[in-house]
């Protein structure tokens, strides 16, 4: 299993630029994540989804949006993108019958300048 | 869900225990208590989580004080690989289980 895989890894954008970063899942889990980390801080939730087809907002989510098409897919758009919004995402996801483990890829660097 | 403080670093010695404090004196009776880690960088990985009762697995252990209001994780044989920042999350377990993340410890373990 490839567990939780995230593109692109790093991205450089410029204002107003829009872009889509992909998180993929092989392990069949239900529900899914997007989170962001600033520099020197503790990760902030986006958007999450608890099954195919819905969405849901986190804690910080202006600026971004989401789709669930697939059950292995969640996508975050950022449709124009601003210099706050450099940072860190983290994509995560868990399965129901283990809901208290959240497995996290490896990230998506993206700097706005 | 219930705020959390934690220490924001320590200091650990190669092979010693590591515990690590964490207050959560608003905890109400539904809400879990769990830690993960980020090792520099790196997604946080889950380590353990527990309700009432004292939990081991083969990373950690943790211990909860009888009224819930704080918990200690505990790494037995601390090792360099387990240099990283550590979280103590407590959230229920609601639909979606959702997780926030505080500014963590900061645990550097040292030769």
């Amino acid at each position: 299993n490839a567990g939780v895989t995230q593109t692109p890894k790093f991205r450089v954008l410029k204002t107003g630029q829009s872009m889509t970063l992909l998180c993929a899942q092989d392990m069949n889990h239900e529900y899914m994540y997007w989170y962001r980390q600033d520099p020197g801080m503790g990760l902030r939730l986006i958007h999450y989804s608890v099954g195919e087809g819905t969405t849901a907002k986190g804690e910080v989510p202006d600026g971004y949006n989401v789709s669930r098409l697939k059950k292995q897919n969640f996508l975050l758009g950022l449709e124009s993108a601003a210099p706050s919004q450099t940072s860190v995402y983290f994509c995560a996801s868990t399965a129901v019958v283990d809901v208290h483990e959240q497995y996290f890829g490896p990230g998506t660097r993206l700097t706005v300048t | 869900d219930a705020k959390t403080t934690q220490p924001p670093s320590m200091d650990c010695a190669e092979g010693r225990a590591a515990n690590l404090p964490c207050n959560h004196s608003t905890i109400s009776g539904n809400e879990y208590v769990y830690w993960y880690r980020q090792i520099h960088s790196q997604g946080p990985q889950y380590i353990i989580h527990g309700l009432k009762n004292n939990e081991t697995n083969e990373m950690a252990s943790l211990i909860i004080t009888e009224d819930r209001k704080s918990s200690t994780l505990i790494l037995p044989h601390a090792t360099l690989r387990d240099t990283a920042v550590y979280y103590c999350i407590v959230t229920v377990m609601a639909a979606g289980n959702k997780l926030t993340f505080g500014g963590g410890t900061r645990v550097l373990v040292k030769p």
